[in-house]
């Protein structure tokens, strides 16, 4: 079955970069995109950006772009979303989520649990 | 790009009806019919319960359905059950190749 799982919570000081990651299973990795989400307590989701993984192609929110990183490792069909420059206001619950192409299109039926990410000196 | 506009809340009472709407621009609701529509529970990942403006997942019930009129989509939740109390998003894939969420409903089932 399809499972996505990332890697455990972050805590980091400000100013300092955090990188999550997201392993993916029971698909074919290249036939899909991950998309990544953050939520912060109480709050609702933002998109981050998106990665095409069989051309590594990628896509990121405007307000984060200058500092945001998706990459992709197809030998273990992994995801990554690394953050730079963190700040209080990054404290969130991370997640990733898959699209598995099809005919139909955008959209990210597969999540993962999520990774909590604090930023505190 | 800004968030869709969803209302803050919606409710309803068992077995009654409610529609969540989710208003956003000619370059993202407007520009195709790649809404979709996601629950999430507290401590809960969302969800995905409508793709493509109507269409459902399997396991979905049919309670669900969705649609869209110009630059507005709609989650409608029929027969509206306890289990249904829950946040639902929308989200618009854009023309600039990116997606964008709404701002989220909070559905209370009185």
């Amino acid at each position: 079955q399809v499972q996505l799982v990332q890697s455990g919570p972050e805590v980091k000081e400000p100013g300092t970069s955090v990188k999550v990651s997201c392993k993916t299973s029971g698909y074919t990795f290249s036939n899909s995109a991950v998309q990544w989400v953050r939520q912060a307590r109480g709050q609702g989701l933002e998109w981050i950006g998106w990665i095409g993984v069989a051309r590594g192609n990628t896509n990121y929110a405007q307000r984060l772009q200058e500092r945001v990183t998706i990459t992709r490792d197809m030998s273990t069909s992994t995801s990554y979303m690394e953050l730079s420059s963190l700040r209080s206001e990054d404290t969130a619950m991370y997640y990733c989520a898959a699209e598995i192409y099809t005919t139909s299109c955008c959209y990210f039926d597969y999540w993962a649990q999520g990774t909590l990410v604090t930023v505190s000196s | 790009q800004s968030a869709l506009t969803q209302p803050a809340s919606v409710s309803g009472s068992p077995g009654q009806s409610i529609t969540i709407s989710c208003t956003g621009t000619s370059s993202d609701v407007g520009a195709y019919n790649y809404v979709s529509w996601y629950q999430q529970h507290p401590g809960k990942a969302p969800k995905l319960v409508i793709y493509e403006v109507s269409n459902r997942p399997s396991g979905v019930p049919n309670r669900f359905s969705g649609s869209k009129s110009g630059n507005t989509a709609s989650l409608t939740i029929s027969g509206l059950q306890a289990d249904d109390e829950a946040d639902y998003y929308c989200t618009s894939y854009t023309t600039t190749s990116s997606y964008v969420f709404g701002t989220g409903t909070k559905v209370t089932v009185l």
